[in-house]
């Protein structure tokens, strides 16, 4: 069975652009989560979706960032403009039941905003 | 929120040496997962323990959930063991998982 995937593995852009990350769950999960690790901070949740709807945003950042999850299938999070503090390590986990299940992480996007 | 407390810090070992990583948290909780974020970033789960004791192979964790604290032994250790062991819980009212600072492992031969 395939793991949570992460496309692209890194990302180098600069200030002002527009970056789109991808995440893949593991198939059949409907819960598919957001966080970030930023440099020298913990890892910090951005968001959560079940199947396509919005559960819980409460850690996007602000509005520079959009996920999207339609289909229920693969999620998209957009950052536009980029800034020089979104420069981090973004993860996306997914899980088949909502609470009290295991979250199984990819291996994460770097993303560099220069 | 919930906090996350990892202790210590940071850990170095000789190869073939016991640890012990605590955690310790501040509320009751739904999950607990203990990962290892190999040298490549990656976050590789280890445990799901919201509370008992699990072994696989040379690491085990128990979490008193009772008392706040789970714990994860690492015994006979070896380099591949090195890096960044994180304690993440999540709270019984939201689904987020709260991450602690984690405690960097540096195991040498």
């Amino acid at each position: 069975e395939a793991g949570v995937t992460q496309f692209p593995s890194h990302s180098v852009i600069e200030k002002g652009q527009t970056v789109t990350l991808r995440c893949d769950p593991i198939s059949g999960h409907d819960n598919l989560y957001w966080y970030r690790r930023v440099m020298g901070k913990e890892i910090k949740f951005l968001l959560h979706f079940v199947k396509e709807s919005k559960q819980d945003e409460s850690g996007m950042p602000n509005n520079r960032f959009l996920a999207e999850r339609t289909g229920g299938t693969y999620s998209t999070l957009k950052v536009q403009p980029a800034e020089l503090e979104d420069s981090g390590v973004y993860f996306c986990a997914s899980s088949l039941k909502i609470s009290t299940d295991t979250q199984y992480f990819g291996p994460g996007t770097r993303l560099t905003v220069l | 929120g919930i906090q996350v407390e990892q202790s210590p810090p940071d850990l170095i070992l000789q190869e073939g040496a016991n640890s012990t990583l605590r955690c310790n948290f501040s509320d009751s909780v739904n999950n607990l997962q203990w990962f290892h974020q190999n040298p490549w970033g990656q976050l590789i789960n280890l445990f799901y323990i919201p509370s008992g004791t699990k072994q696989n192979g040379r690491l085990s964790a128990t979490t008193v959930a009772t008392e706040r604290y789970s714990l994860l032994y690492i015994s006979s250790s070896q380099t591949t063991d090195s890096g960044v062991y994180f304690c993440a819980v999540e709270g019984q009212a939201g689904t987020a998982l709260i991450f602690g600072k984690g405690t960097t492992l540096s195991v040498s031969s």
